[in-house]
């Protein structure tokens, strides 16, 4: 169960976009559509953003969308906003369990 | 509305055991899939165990099997965690997640508890 590797932190100005990579390899990212991404302001819980490769729970702002390409899985923030600056987990499943990366810091220049 | 509460967490001497427990309001308990994560401090996520709805389907990180025990009691709405022989790296916030509506294995978790925070030292 190795842990997916993502950028320690990404910055943007407001209205500007930002991507987020999380690589994996075959046995998770690579072979399955189940690879979701996750928010956590300081001291909070985290929060489902996206899932599925690329569904959104209902109430998260269409800004944030997701996709996968072989072994790396992104999630993109258009049109960044103040309240997106926080830590962003993404997750895959592994084969009977679930890895995560190792998080990235979004900054709100 | 949902509402998730951890409790149980606390001092323990390494070696030692605790069980947490999550309670559960606002949704039809027995419905969901329930799992615990992880978070050591000023570190990332980190999975630890998810039981099925009916309690019959458990699946266990590496880093925790044959120590932790993941259960449940869908009359009382609560999660629970029996952690045995605790390890200096088991010290993390230990958070309850409901799974969503999507496959077993999604990884949707749509709700969670604020954590409950684990310290393992002597």
């Amino acid at each position: 169960q190795s842990a997916l590797t993502q950028p320690r932190s990404v910055s943007g100005s407001p209205g500007q976009s930002v991507t987020i990579s999380c690589t994996g390899a075959t046995n998770d990212v690579g072979d399955y559509n189940y690879v979701s991404w996750y928010q956590q302001h300081p001291g909070k819980a985290p929060k489902l953003m996206i899932f599925d490769v690329s569904k959104r729970p209902s109430g998260v702002p269409d800004r944030f969308s997701g996709s996968k390409s072989g072994n790396t899985a992104s999630l993109t923030i258009s049109g960044l906003q103040a309240e997106d600056e926080a830590d962003y987990y993404c997750c895959s499943y592994a084969g009977s369990s679930w890895v995560f990366g190792g998080g990235t810091k979004v900054t709100v220049l | 509305e949902v509402h998730l509460l951890e409790s149980g967490g606390g001092l323990v001497q390494p070696g030692g055991s605790l069980r947490l427990s999550c309670a559960a309001s606002g949704f039809t308990f027995s419905n969901y899939a329930m799992s615990w994560f992880r978070q050591a401090p000023g570190k990332g996520l980190e999975w630890v165990s998810v039981i099925g709805g009916s309690g019959s389907s458990i699946y266990n990180a590496d880093s925790v099997k044959g120590r932790f025990t993941i259960s449940r009691d869908n009359s009382k709405n609560t999660l629970y965690l029996q952690m045995n022989s605790l390890r200096a790296e088991d010290t993390a916030v230990y958070f309850c997640a409901k799974r969503g509506m999507g496959d077993f294995w999604s990884g949707d978790f749509d709700y969670w508890g604020q954590g409950t925070l684990v310290t393992v030292s002597s």
